[in-house]
């Protein structure tokens, strides 16, 4: 099992630009999760899913998009870049709780950098 | 919306000394409380974990203690190891890990 992949690892964007952060998991899970990460801010949650074809937004989604179409994928795009956005950004998987799995399992993270 | 803080931000103890990291949430109905460790440039990774129906836990040298009716958890190390320096992160999450908040975060040293 690879876990949970994140692609890519590292990007630089200009102001304006569009981009797609593509993670994927082999697990099986259910929940779906896009977080960043910020210096003293700890992580903050942008948006999740809890199943295919299902999104929600967390406590900071404002310039994100998302999309889960497949169990195993979910997608965190931004449409038009601003340098506010410049951060590290971790999706995450889980179970559902009901089974005593809640277990978040990380990704690897990807560095934005927003000029 | 559920808040977790998280004190302190900082702590360095003395290789062997124990640490202690507390955090306090808002939300009654928060039922999950997780602790991750975060080393620097890697992912975070959880370490311990508690439900709302057990008021501590215990993995060998780390410990978790839950006091519901004051709404804190605290995460315990004992016997600490320079390898123990890190970032440590609680969470609170309602309806068993739908929804996570987390605190801002404790920058641990331990120094030789």
């Amino acid at each position: 099992n690879a876990g949970v992949t994140q692609t890519p690892k590292f990007r630089v964007l200009k102001t304006g630009q569009s981009m797609t952060l593509l993670c994927a998991q082999d697990m099986n899970h259910e929940y779906m999760y896009w977080y960043r990460q910020d210096p003293g801010m700890g992580l903050r949650l942008i948006h999740y899913s809890v199943g295919e074809g299902t999104t929600a937004k967390g406590e900071v989604p404002d310039g994100y998009n998302v999309s889960r179409l497949k169990k195993q994928n979910f997608l965190l795009g931004l449409e038009s870049a601003a340098p506010s956005q410049t951060s590290v950004y971790f999706c995450a998987s889980s179970t559902v709780g009901r089974d005593l799995k809640e277990t978040q399992y990380f990704g690897p993270g990807t560095r934005l950098l927003v000029l | 919306g559920e808040n977790v803080e998280q004190h302190p931000s900082t702590l360095s103890v003395q290789e062997g000394d124990s640490a202690v990291i507390k955090c306090t949430y808002s939300d009654s109905a928060s039922n999950y409380f997780p602790w991750y460790k975060q080393e620097l440039g890697k992912r975070p990774q959880l370490i311990i974990d508690i439900r709302s129906n057990v008021g501590e836990k215990k993995d060998q040298r780390i410990a978790v203690t839950l006091n519901k009716t004051a709404k804190h958890f605290s995460l315990h190390i004992t016997e600490t190891q320079p390898e123990d320096s890190a970032v440590y992160f609680c969470a609170a999450s309602i309806n068993y890990g739908q929804n996570f908040v987390f605190g801002p975060g404790t920058r641990l040293s331990v120094l030789p």
